[in-house]
């Protein structure tokens, strides 16, 4: 089945450790997103990718970084230099000037 | 000034009800509009896409566009307990590919 794919479900974090969290999509979409969302907020992103090896900041970028080296991968990796990581990771795909779908999320809790 | 404006409720409505839910935005180069629900510790489901400024139904849903007021809304008819959910609006332009969104309005439906 044709979808977007993010792993794991939960993640958990130690202080100062730098955690990478999964998004595959075998939609054929060109373009990939990251959100973070906290709880009663809305999605806020965070980096989002055009195409193969090419990416923009998104609104809270600070203490994230992205890869896009195949069409189908667009991991996030979640820095100790992100002070307040504890959040629900969203990721999302579409092909430019259409509507995007999302995965079933990430949930990452600093322990 | 955020770019996207959506009342964060939360709206309570007894089942039967129409529920009118809005977002409103300052970036003129938006052109592409959907809007989501989201159930808690789900990724968001698309409910609707459209590109132009008018009306599009698609069964108990009604997305409009206002594009000289800047305005979108959701309308759902005959609202069911099994609409109550967090209800996001999104929006893109045809350049930047970014894609962005509003806070979220969440939704009761009481039977």
């Amino acid at each position: 089945d044709g979808g977007i794919t993010q792993s794991p479900k939960y993640l958990f974090r130690k202080e100062g450790q730098n955690v990478t969290l999964s998004c595959e999509q075998n939609l054929n979409h060109d373009a990939m997103y990251w959100y973070r969302q906290d709880p009663g907020q809305g999605l806020r992103l965070i980096y989002y990718s055009q195409i193969v090896n090419d990416f923009q900041k998104g609104d809270i970028a600070e203490g994230y970084s992205v890869s896009r080296e195949k069409k189908e991968s667009f991991p996030l990796t979640v820095t100790s230099a992100q002070k307040n990581p504890t959040a629900f990771y969203l990721c999302a795909s579409r092909t430019l000037g259409t509507e995007a779908f999302f995965g079933q999320g990430t949930r990452l809790t600093v322990v | 000034q955020k770019e996207v404006e959506q009342d964060p409720g939360p709206l309570s409505v007894p089942e039967g009800a129409i529920v009118s839910l809005n977002c409103t935005y300052s970036n003129s180069a938006f052109q592409y509009f959907m809007w989501y629900r989201q159930y808690s510790r789900k990724g968001p489901e698309l409910l609707m896409y459209t590109y132009s400024s008018g009306n599009k139904e698609d069964g108990r849903f009604t997305a409009q566009v206002d594009k000289s007021s800047k305005y979108i809304s959701l309308f759902i008819r005959d609202s069911q307990p099994s609409d109550s959910a967090t209800y996001l609006c999104a929006m893109s332009d045809g350049n930047t590919g970014k894609l962005i969104f509003g806070q979220g309005t969440t939704l009761q439906v009481k039977p």
